[in-house]
């Protein structure tokens, strides 16, 4: 099955830079990767995803690149603000390509943003 | 909409009993998820289902049951409660591959 390892399990960052998020997936024919928000008590939301016939996707501050080949995702987070400090997931799903699959999640990263 | 909601929110069980987690969406979504997250952890899939009267097991299946009688509703059965069943459960379900996640059921099992 899909493994999915992501890096740092900690990542400390001041206000203002930005933050970079990496996973690797060992399943080549998975084709779905999403991001995950998760605050403290909260369920995960969804912040942006991106599928293997895209390289990049931006939304406002946030953007995700994919390489297919080296099997890796990255989040990156810019100008970071105090509210992004959460804990994030990355996951990928999909030899379907459709809703059946469910998701195989990393372990998560703890985002600190320091004042 | 309310989206997904999960009840209780918390529960302590003793070993051996049983108990219901109910999950329920009103997206109209077909798929339905259910995954546990253990502390430092990653979530975990247990069951999914793909419609009504369909379900199949995911990664962490055993000492948990499902049913889905409804396109609404998709709950969790746990059979035996055991120490290794206490985590924070959660239900999430989608349209196609965007999955909306419920807020979560506390379970501690003593």
């Amino acid at each position: 099955g899909e493994n999915v390892e992501q890096h740092p399990s900690t990542l400390s960052v001041q206000e203002g830079d930005s933050a970079v998020i990496k996973c690797t997936y060992s399943d080549s024919a998975s084709n779905y990767f999403p991001w995950y928000k998760q605050e403290l008590g909260k369920g995960p939301q969804l912040i942006i995803d991106i599928r293997s016939n895209v390289g990049e996707k931006k939304d406002q501050r946030i953007a995700v690149t994919l390489n297919k080949t080296a099997k890796h995702f990255s989040l990156h987070i810019t100008e970071t603000q105090p509210e992004d400090s959460a804990v994030y997931f990355c996951a990928a799903s999909g030899g379907s390509g459709g809703g059946a699959d469910g998701l195989t999640f990393g372990k998560g990263t703890h985002l600190i943003i320091q004042p | 909409n309310a989206g997904v909601t999960q009840t209780p929110k918390f529960r302590i069980l003793k070993i051996g009993q049983s108990m219901t987690l109910q999950c329920t969406q009103d997206m109209n979504h077909n798929y339905m998820y259910w995954y546990r997250q253990d502390p430092g952890m990653g979530l975990k899939l247990i069951y999914y289902s793909v419609g009504a009267g369909i379900t199949d097991k995911g990664e962490v299946p055993n000492g948990y049951n499902v049913s889905r009688s409804t396109t609404e509703d998709f709950p969790l059965r746990l059979e035996l409660a055991a120490p290794s069943q206490t985590s924070v459960y959660f239900c999430a379900s989608s349209y196609l591959s965007e999955q909306y996640f419920g807020p979560g059921t506390r379970l501690t099992v003593t």
